[in-house]
């Protein structure tokens, strides 16, 4: 069974940096990309960032671009997303993804974890 | 507000056929194929529709999907109680807009 763990999610001041983390299991890792989705407290989803499996490709939305960096680490299973220069507006419960198909698919998203919150306010 | 459009809420009675439509353009419904994911409250999206008429396992086939043009549906038969959720349209996007894009969401209330 996949499980998508996140977490790294906390109360952080404006300008603030964070890095959160997607623990998986269930699946062979290595195989998928992977993405961070957010919603906004009673809002929609809004799609953040992808990196393909070996993580040589990236994607970011506008919103975030040159601010929050993907990454992952395939030895441990293990996805980030490292946030800087928050803003309010970043305020979101944070999904980690994983794509339906391994390989050079990128979409869609069949798998989702519970979400971690992230918090930013002074 | 969202590259993908969709109506903010929709309703039916148990039993119903509802549809719940989602408007796009040629960069992303009128290019590629959509997908659906259900939330019900509380928890994580699910996917419920993918490549814009197919079926993960485990959905039932009272729901399915379409395209048109730029415009795509979800549809719903035999409306049930535990349908009552949020539903999400989304789309590969070609243009400097994406890569992926998701619609404003639709809230479906069974009355």
């Amino acid at each position: 069974e996949v499980q998508l763990v996140e977490s790294g999610g906390v109360v952080v001041q404006p300008g603030g940096s964070l890095r959160l983390s997607c623990a998986a299991s269930g699946f062979t890792f290595d195989d998928y990309a992977m993405h961070w989705v957010r919603q906004a407290p009673g809002k929609g989803l809004e799609w953040v960032s992808l990196i393909s499996w070996n993580g040589a490709t990236t994607y970011y939305a506008d919103s975030v671009r040159g601010r929050f960096t993907i990454s992952r680490d395939n030895s441990k299973n293990s996805l980030y997303l490292q946030m800087n220069s928050l803003r309010t507006e970043d305020t979101a419960l944070y999904y980690c993804a994983k794509v339906r198909v391994g390989g050079y698919y990128y979409w869609p998203l069949d798998s989702w974890g519970q979400g971690t919150l992230v918090t930013v306010s002074s | 507000h969202s590259v993908l459009t969709q109506p903010p809420s929709a309703s039916g009675t148990p039993g119903q056929r509802v549809t719940i439509s989602c408007s796009g353009s040629t960069s992303n419904i009128g290019t590629n194929t959509v997908h659906w994911y259900q939330q019900l409250p509380g928890t994580a999206p699910k996917l419920l529709i993918y490549s814009t008429n197919q079926r993960p396992s485990g959905v039932p086939d009272r729901f399915s999907g379409s395209k048109s043009g730029t415009s795509a549906s979800l549809a719903i038969s035999g409306l049930q109680s535990e349908d009552e959720a949020d539903y999400y349209c989304a789309a590969w996007d070609d243009s400097l807009t994406g890569p992926v894009v998701f619609g404003g969401g639709t809230k479906l209330t069974v009355l």
